[in-house]
C-alpha cells in the first residue's frame, strides 16, 4: 500500500462507454496528477492539481475529463475514448510538487484496454 | 516545456556485472529525482539530488549530479536479479501557471541474466 489508492486496478471498456477513474491519497499531500503509461510514451503527464485548481491539462483530447473534488480524492472520466488510448493510467500526490526531497507517491495504476 | 535526455533505453547484463543509466538536459536543473518502476509495478521515489556535484549512495545504487547541473547518473554496483526493472529520471518544470511538476526521462529498461 503506497498511501496513494486508485481504482479500479484493471478496467475494459467498449468505445461507447463511459467510465471513470478513481484515486485517493492518504498522505496529506497539495497536488495530484494523471499520467498515462505506454509503451510509445513511457510517463506522460496529462493533468496536475494544485491545491485543488487545475493547472495543467498538456493538450489532452476533451474525451479525458479530470475532477478533484477535494484535496484527497481524484477522478478522470472517460468518455468515447479510441483503442489507442489503451494504456496504464497512473495517478500520483506529493507536496509543493515533490521539490521537498520526497518526489512523488503513485498509486498502483487502473490498466485500461478500450475496444 | 522541459526535456530530458535518458539514456540507455535498454540494458541487459549479466548477474554481478554493473550498470550505468544517464540523463542530459540542455538546461541547467534545480534538482533531479530517480525512480524505478518494477515489471508489473508503478513508478517508486528512489532518491533526489540538488546540489553541483552531488553524490549519494543506496547501498549498491550510486546517484551523481554533474558539476554544471544538467546531467545525472544512476549506477548500480554487481546488478542482482531484484534491480529488474525501468529507471527514471524526472526534472522539474515550470508551467506558466507558476505550478511546478515533474517530466520524466523515457527510461532504461534493465534485465538481469542470472
Amino acid at each position: 500500500e503506497t498511501g496513494v489508492t486508485q481504482t479500479p486496478r484493471h478496467l475494459v471498456m467498449g468505445m461507447t462507454n463511459k467510465k471513470s477513474l478513481k484515486c485517493e491519497q492518504h498522505l496529506g499531500h497539495n497536488a495530484m496528477y494523471w499520467y498515462k503509461q505506454s509503451a510509445k510514451k513511457p510517463l506522460e503527464l496529462m493533468f496536475v492539481y494544485s491545491l485543488e485548481e487545475r493547472v495543467e491539462n498538456n493538450s489532452v483530447p476533451s474525451r479525458f475529463s479530470p475532477e478533484c473534488p477535494n484535496s484527497s480524492h481524484l477522478f478522470l472520466h472517460l468518455h468515447t475514448l479510441q483503442p489507442e488510448d489503451s494504456a496504464l493510467y497512473l495517478c500520483a500526490s506529493s507536496q509543493d510538487g515533490g521539490r521537498g526531497g520526497w518526489g512523488y507517491t503513485f498509486g498502483s495504476g487502473t490498466r485500461l484496454t478500450v475496444v | 516545456g522541459q526535456q530530458v535526455m535518458q539514456i540507455p533505453q535498454y540494458q541487459h547484463v549479466q548477474e554481478g556485472e554493473d550498470f550505468t543509466t544517464y540523463c542530459n538536459s540542455s538546461t541547467t536543473l534545480s534538482n533531479i529525482q530517480w525512480y524505478k518502476q518494477r515489471p508489473g509495478g508503478h513508478p517508486v521515489f528512489l532518491i533526489q539530488l540538488v546540489k553541483s556535484g552531488e553524490v549519494k549512495k543506496q547501498k549498491r545504487l550510486t546517484f551523481q549530479f554533474g558539476e554544471a547541473k544538467k546531467n545525472s547518473s544512476l549506477h548500480i554496483t554487481a546488478t542482482q536479479t531484484t534491480d529488474v526493472g525501468t529507471y527514471f529520471c524526472a526534472v522539474p518544470d515550470y508551467s506558466g501557471a507558476g505550478s511546478y511538476q515533474l517530466t520524466f526521462g523515457k527510461g532504461t529498461k534493465l534485465s538481469v541474466i542470472p
